[in-house]
């Protein structure tokens, strides 16, 4: 089936440690997206990427980092220099860029820090 | 950027009711989606609609592009209709889709 696919679908964390969020497509999307979602709250856009091996800052970057070496994948780092990681975590892709092309979502990965 | 807001922010109905919920936009954009999120989390694709009308089964919605704002219709409502239901616009120059805060609608049975 076609899709966006993230894992793990929960994962906790201790104070200081890196984590890496996945998120794969299947399909053959261009750009992929990375939000956050607090409680109560719409989505806020972490960082996204229209083509590989290029990434953009979205509103909230800091204390995330990414990566997009392969079309399908664009994996999630929440470094220890994020202040406040327990959070929501939804990936999204889009054939081209948002303008005029429809974004999908995957399951999500619910971020706990202990 | 432009502004999203969502109204109501709550909604409580009784099955089989109908209703109407509004996204209102600070300024034009080029594209306009209307998600539901279920209980867990999960964002589905209800529409695509940056102007016009479209109808899926009991959900319809009409974007007015020059007023700014869109309207999500749901008719003979159903307890699995619960949930939050997003708008999110993107506009020229920009690469973000913006999202409101939401409209929570329960549905009881």
């Amino acid at each position: 089936d076609g899709g966006i696919t993230q894992s793990p679908k929960y994962l906790f964390r201790k104070e200081g440690q890196n984590v890496t969020l996945s998120c794969e497509q299947n399909l053959n999307h261009d750009a992929m997206y990375w939000y956050r979602q607090d409680p109560g709250q719409g989505l806020r856009l972490i960082y996204y990427s229209q083509i590989v091996n290029d990434f953009q800052k979205g509103d909230i970057a800091e204390g995330y980092s990414v990566s997009r070496e392969k079309k399908e994948s664009f994996p999630l780092t929440v470094t220890s220099a994020q202040k406040n990681p327990t959070a929501f975590y939804l990936c999204a892709s889009s054939l081209a860029g948002v303008l005029y092309n429809e974004q999908f979502f995957g399951p999500g990965t619910r971020l706990t820090v202990l | 950027g432009i502004q999203v807001e969502q109204s109501p922010p709550d909604l409580i109905l009784q099955e089989g009711a109908n209703s109407t919920l509004r996204c209102n936009f600070s300024d034009s954009v080029n594209n306009l989606q209307w998600f539901h999120q279920n209980p867990w989390g999960q964002l589905i694709n209800l529409f695509y609609i940056p102007s016009g009308t479209k109808q899926n089964g009991r959900l319809s919605a009409t974007t007015v592009a020059t007023e700014r704002y869109s309207l999500l219709y749901i008719s003979s409502s159903q307890t699995t209709d619960s949930g939050v239901y997003f708008c999110a616009g993107a506009q020229g120059g920009s690469e973000k889709l913006v999202f409101g805060k939401g409209t929570k609608l329960t549905v009881n049975p």
